[in-house]
């Protein structure tokens, strides 16, 4: 079956300027879950969506980045006023449900350039 | 939150050769999961190993766990150039849903 896409798969944006970028989950999978991950760098955690429950946003580095999920299936990542620092590849993983049970299967993910 | 630490953060190797890719943490887990990372894109889950489990197998890795030592292991055994890769460690609690990563562990396989 289709495994996780997001789009786009590459986004260069000048600083200031708004981006979303996007998150199709598998189909079914009631857990999403967003991360950076800076050049050569290990996953940074930033939002977790799990079924009809409040998102956990706790890994949101600024108020300039806010999360949705409409449906309970897409997702869409919002950066507000972009910085260079802002900069990473953005990945989207989804999941049958928590992770004390089950793996995260992960998108392509979205290389963010920030000029 | 749990964060795994992999250990060596560099591995090169020659093909044939095994990888030993060690992982450790600090707080009591419900299960510890392995992933790759192929080019700095997605990640492929390798495999999940639960806290009352001492040893798992798939294919050629092999995983073990010591939740007394807070430390897990990846073995590669007879590796290939295409498992040249990142992997990454990622401890799951009991409470809380999201995995934290480490830094990671690159390995390099030459042919």
């Amino acid at each position: 079956g289709a495994g996780v896409s997001q789009s786009p798969s590459n986004k260069v944006t000048e600083k200031g300027k708004d981006v979303e970028l996007r998150c199709d989950p598998i189909s079914g999978h009631t857990a999403l879950y967003w991360y950076r991950q800076s050049l050569g760098q290990g996953l940074e955690f930033l939002i977790y969506f799990q079924g009809n429950s409040a998102p956990d946003k706790s890994g949101l580095p600024s108020d300039r980045f806010s999360a949705e999920r409409t449906g309970g299936s897409v997702s869409t990542l919002t950066i507000q006023r972009t910085q260079q620092e802002d900069s990473a590849v953005y990945l989207c993983a989804s999941s049958p449900g928590d992770t004390a049970t089950y793996e995260q299967y992960f998108g392509p993910g979205t290389r963010l350039t920030v000029t | 939150s749990q964060q795994g630490e992999e250990d060596p953060q560099a591995l090169s190797i020659q093909e044939g050769e095994n990888a030993t890719m060690n992982c450790s943490y600090k707080t009591s887990i419900n299960n510890l999961q392995w992933y790759r990372q192929n080019s700095g894109r997605g990640l492929v889950h390798l495999i999940l190993i639960r806290s009352n489990e001492r040893e798992k197998h798939s294919g050629r890795l092999r995983v073990t766990l010591d939740t007394s030592k807070k430390s897990s292991s990846l073995l590669i055994t007879a590796s290939r150039a295409a498992d040249t890769a990142s992997y990454f460690c990622a401890p799951a609690g009991w409470a809380g849903n999201m995995l934290t990563f480490g830094g990671g562990t690159r390995l390099m396989v030459k042919p």
